[in-house]
């Protein structure tokens, strides 16, 4: 399959911790991807591969997977961390097709 | 580092060919990566739609391969996206953008980054 499934939108406390789930069979091959993306602005990279983070993004983000899971813990969140967030991996049949998750809306 | 930046027009009309180009600076275009495309309808989630590598070689979404056609010119280090028989369903953002590709010893990765800034087009008489 090369569907990516994530909660519509979650909410979290100022300084609390939420977890963004991404489900899909090709995450039992491919580490997921996840982008944070702001109203009108492109998404920025926030982890890739088993659990980095570009430089600039804050450690409070990190990346776990687990099975055909993958999650995104944001531990003490904060206001600006309020965005959609998108996982993605590449399709693994074998097609080398880029997926993109439904997307996360996280309010803080 | 390198920057992505998208042009071409910002309308057109049903049934017509939309025509975008990503012109890359700070980087060659023949590095070890895929340049890819993506869209974003209005209010809506991300949608790969394909990408190219310097050699020419092409991966296409199945929803759209048939309308899709990517290509690359290296002497002006920039890509290109042609999407024909458009309707208003093509309406959308879209990022051009450079994409990795990692094998581990369990999984392997996929990420893209930069990204573009994005360009509305829109299709409409």
């Amino acid at each position: 399959s090369s569907e990516l499934t994530q909660d519509p939108a979650v909410s979290v406390a100022l300084g609390q911790t939420v977890r963004i789930t991404c489900q899909g069979d090709s995450l039992r091959s491919y580490y997921a991807t996840w982008y944070q993306q702001k109203p009108g602005q492109a998404p920025v990279l926030v982890i890739y591969g088993k659990n980095n983070r570009p430089s600039g993004i804050p450690d409070r983000f990190s990346g776990s997977s687990s099975g055909n899971t993958a999650s995104l813990t944001i531990t003490g969140a904060q206001a600006e961390d309020e965005a959609d967030y998108y996982c993605n991996s590449r399709d693994s049949s074998g097609n080398h097709r880029g997926v993109f998750g439904t997307g996360t809306k996280v309010t803080v | 580092q390198v920057q992505l930046q998208e042009s071409g027009p910002g309308l057109v009309k049903p049934s017509g060919t939309l025509s975008l180009t990503c012109a890359v600076s700070g980087g060659s275009i023949s590095s070890s990566n895929w340049w890819t495309w993506v869209r974003q309808p209005p209010g809506k989630g991300l949608e790969w739609i394909g990408e190219i590598y310097h050699s020419g070689s092409t991966n296409y979404n199945p929803s759209l391969k048939s309308r899709v056609t990517i290509s690359v010119d290296k002497s002006k280090n920039q890509f290109s996206l042609k999407l024909s028989s458009v309707t208003a369903a093509d309406t959308a953002v879209y990022y051009c953008a450079r994409s990795y590709d990692s094998s581990g010893w369990d999984r392997s990765s996929w990420w893209v980054d930069p990204w573009g800034q994005g360009t509305l087009v829109t299709v409409s008489s």
